[in-house]
């Protein structure tokens, strides 16, 4: 069993519409959850990171942790065609960090 | 600020030679930086972390030998892959982190490709 586990999709919404994505993990004594965005050939970019159970908000973005169940989501509001991409979760106990395989979505115009 | 850069952005070998990957924090002190190795439509995978100044801690399953990392300054991080062969062909992606910080911050990436 994968310490961290993401469905990879593909995932495709109209433009506008609410994109959600989850991960669940493992290891309980993971305590950094992470968001990132990756455009194909390149690095991924931090988009959220979150500390406790709840939810955080960033413009369009929401990031919600549910610490007892081992399970976050990532919600893009009002989605656009340039936020077509990977999106990979990420998660730390100290240092290292253990990613999912990765969602592809695709916002069509 | 946080920016991290990668060079070469792609680079093709023959099998058997030797291919060096820089990777640079231009803008912070990277105490600590990561280098990592993504398969198409994969996950990054860590393949060895770095401290300035000291050895690189290899993840297991990963020949210390044939991917040699020297991490001479706060700056810089090099990755040699050495007596490459098609199946070390891959994406490379190296971050960096400031005193062991939680957050990573990655560079563009490096396209590895052996013929």
């Amino acid at each position: 069993q994968k310490e961290v586990e993401q469905d990879p999709g593909p995932l495709s919404v109209p433009e506008g519409a609410i994109v959600s994505l989850n991960c669940t993990y493992s290891n309980s004594a993971f305590q950094y959850f992470m968001w990132y965005r990756q455009y194909s050939r390149k690095g991924p970019e931090l988009l959220m990171y979150t500390y406790s159970s709840g939810n955080k908000e960033d413009g369009r973005f929401t990031a919600q942790v549910d610490k007892s169940s081992k399970y976050i989501s990532l919600f893009i509001r009002d989605s656009q065609p340039s936020d077509s991409a990977t999106y990979l979760c990420a998660m730390t106990a100290d240092y290292k960090l253990s990613f999912g395989a990765g969602t592809t979505v695709t916002v069509r115009a | 600020g946080a920016v991290v850069s990668q060079h070469p952005s792609w680079v093709i070998c023959k099998s058997g030679t030797s291919v060096k990957i820089e990777c640079r924090s231009l803008d912070f002190q990277a105490t600590t930086m990561f280098w990592y190795r993504q398969f198409p439509k994969q996950s990054l995978m860590l393949m060895a972390t770095s401290n300035e100044g000291s050895k690189a801690t290899y993840e297991q399953g990963v020949e210390k030998d044939k991917f040699l990392i020297n991490h001479a300054s706060l700056t810089l991080s090099t990755l040699t892959v050495t007596s490459a062969h098609p199946e070390d062909s891959s994406f490379y992606i190296c971050s960096a982190s400031h005193d062991r910080d939680y957050e990573q911050y990655f560079g563009p990436g490096t396209r590895l490709t052996v013929t």
